[in-house]
């Protein structure tokens, strides 16, 4: 069965950094871009961060360009998004998603985490 | 950053009908336009990409149509089940974006 399991959320002070990870089961991790989308409360779906297969390439939204790190252990199965600089618009459900690609760029988001939650208080 | 917008934001339909969903893109984004579903308290599933292909396992009354700026989702024949918010989503460059989201519920 291919699963993405996330985890890492917590309850934060603004200012502050979290690690979320995300470890994937039943398919090829090494071979497939990897993204994670948040989504606010009641809000809508916001692309945060995607990586290629190889990890050598990374892509940012601008709300977190320069605070936010995604990067990805194809050794371990896992993908991260380190967040530092933490304000209150981070608070969200971090969804992790393989993309049905290597570049990233095709296919779409085809296997989907249930998400951990980032809460960021001020 | 491509900004995608949709229409409508909200749709009220009965089972049976048949539902057309509108998405646009600020720029040209050939054919790298993919849909989702959400339904509440679950993460989204992946229905079409490319613009027009279905994904697996996915049920036949949904299609997906267009290119360059502007899309459609269709869903034929309405099912109990596919009351839910669409989402879609372009890929041509980065930062990859979604639309707003258009919340289909019942009549």
């Amino acid at each position: 069965e291919v699963l993405l399991l996330e985890s890492g959320g917590d309850l934060v002070q603004s200012g502050g950094s979290l690690r979320l990870s995300c470890v994937a089961s039943g398919f090829t991790f090494s071979s497939y871009a990897m993204t994670w989308v948040r989504q606010g409360p009641g809000k809508g779906l916001e692309w945060v961060a995607g990586v290629r297969d190889s990890g050598l390439s990374a892509y940012y939204a601008d709300s977190v360009k320069g605070r936010f790190t995604i990067s990805r252990d194809n050794s371990k199965n896992t993908l991260y998004l380190q967040m530092n600089s933490l304000t209150a618009e981070d608070t969200a459900l971090y969804y992790c998603a393989k993309v049905s690609s290597s570049s990233g760029n095709t296919g779409g988001m085809d296997v989907w985490g249930q998400g951990t939650t980032v809460i960021v208080s001020s | 950053a491509i900004r995608m917008t949709q229409s409508p934001s909200s749709i009220s339909a009965s089972t049976g009908d048949r539902v057309t969903i509108t998405c646009r893109a600020s720029q040209d984004v050939s054919s790298y336009l993919a849909w989702y579903q959400q339904k509440p308290g679950e993460a989204p599933k992946l229905l079409i990409y490319a613009a027009s292909t279905l994904q697996s396992e996915v049920p036949s009354r949904f299609s997906g149509s267009g290119s360059g700026t502007d899309f459609t989702l269709t869903i034929s024949c309405l099912q109990s089940e596919d009351f839910a918010t669409y989402y879609c989503q372009q890929s041509y460059s980065y930062p990859q974006t979604f639309g707003p989201g258009t919340k289909v519920d019942i009549k």
